[in-house]
């Protein structure tokens, strides 16, 4: 399968831990795309990459989130110090730069926080 | 700021008819519209897109209609099948690589 994968699935953790996701775009891709949503609403943009740089970040991308894209390939968000309302599913998506094109999306990882 | 809306959370409609999925926008700067359908635990699937130069575009069972003046586009379903039971979401793009989504509105198709 050479789709956009997410790791982990499911994370339950307790309010206060520190989490980290990953996501593996299709391969020739060089945009990654970071979104969250929840419960009733469509996906929220946090972050996008270019290769290795960071491009934009959403003011809802709070101090405690910080995302990570060192070799162009894989990216990894990290939620510190988690908190109830994080609670949400993590989606990650793939394109390449210069076309219109879609963007291909992972299946999520689905954050609950206790 | 709800630049994306989709006013309807959810449409029945019995297979074989059409079905009509409608989004607004508020942002004049949105230059390209996509429609994605989600199933439950996956993500999103992309459908289908239009450009601001065109105002329809077709791609075989859907087709996307897009009205710039009143900032309104909507997906056509025809015919319904069962099997397009899902949550559909349009989004937007301004030309920079982020997209903005509406909430979504859940299609059930009845056999």
């Amino acid at each position: 399968d050479t789709g956009v994968s997410q790791d982990p699935r499911h994370k339950i953790t307790k309010r206060g831990q520190n989490v980290t996701f990953r996501c593996d775009p299709i391969s020739e891709h060089n945009r990654l795309y970071w979104y969250r949503q929840t419960l009733g609403q469509g996906p929220e943009f946090l972050t996008y990459f270019q290769n290795e740089a960071q491009l934009e970040k959403s003011r809802l991308l709070s101090d405690r989130f910080s995302a990570e894209r060192p070799k162009g390939s894989f990216s990894t968000l990290e939620i510190q110090r988690t908190e109830q309302g994080d609670s949400a599913m993590y989606l990650c998506a793939s394109n390449l730069a210069g076309s219109r094109n879609e963007q291909f999306f992972g299946p999520g990882t689905r954050l609950t926080v206790l | 700021d709800q630049q994306v809306k989709q006013n309807s959370p959810s449409l029945s409609v019995q297979e074989g008819r059409i079905s009509i999925l409608n989004c607004d926008y508020t942002n004049s700067m949105f230059d390209y519209f996509l429609w994605y359908k989600k199933y439950p635990a996956e993500g999103p699937t992309f459908l289908i897109s239009i450009s601001s130069i065109k105002d329809k575009n077709e791609d075989g069972r859907f087709t996307v209609f897009l009205n710039k003046s009143a900032k309104h586009l909507s997906l056509h379903i025809v015919p319904s099948q069962p099997g397009d039971s899902a949550v559909y979401f349009c989004a937007a793009s301004a030309n920079t690589g982020k997209l903005i989504f509406g909430q979504g509105t859940t299609l059930q198709v009845k056999p």
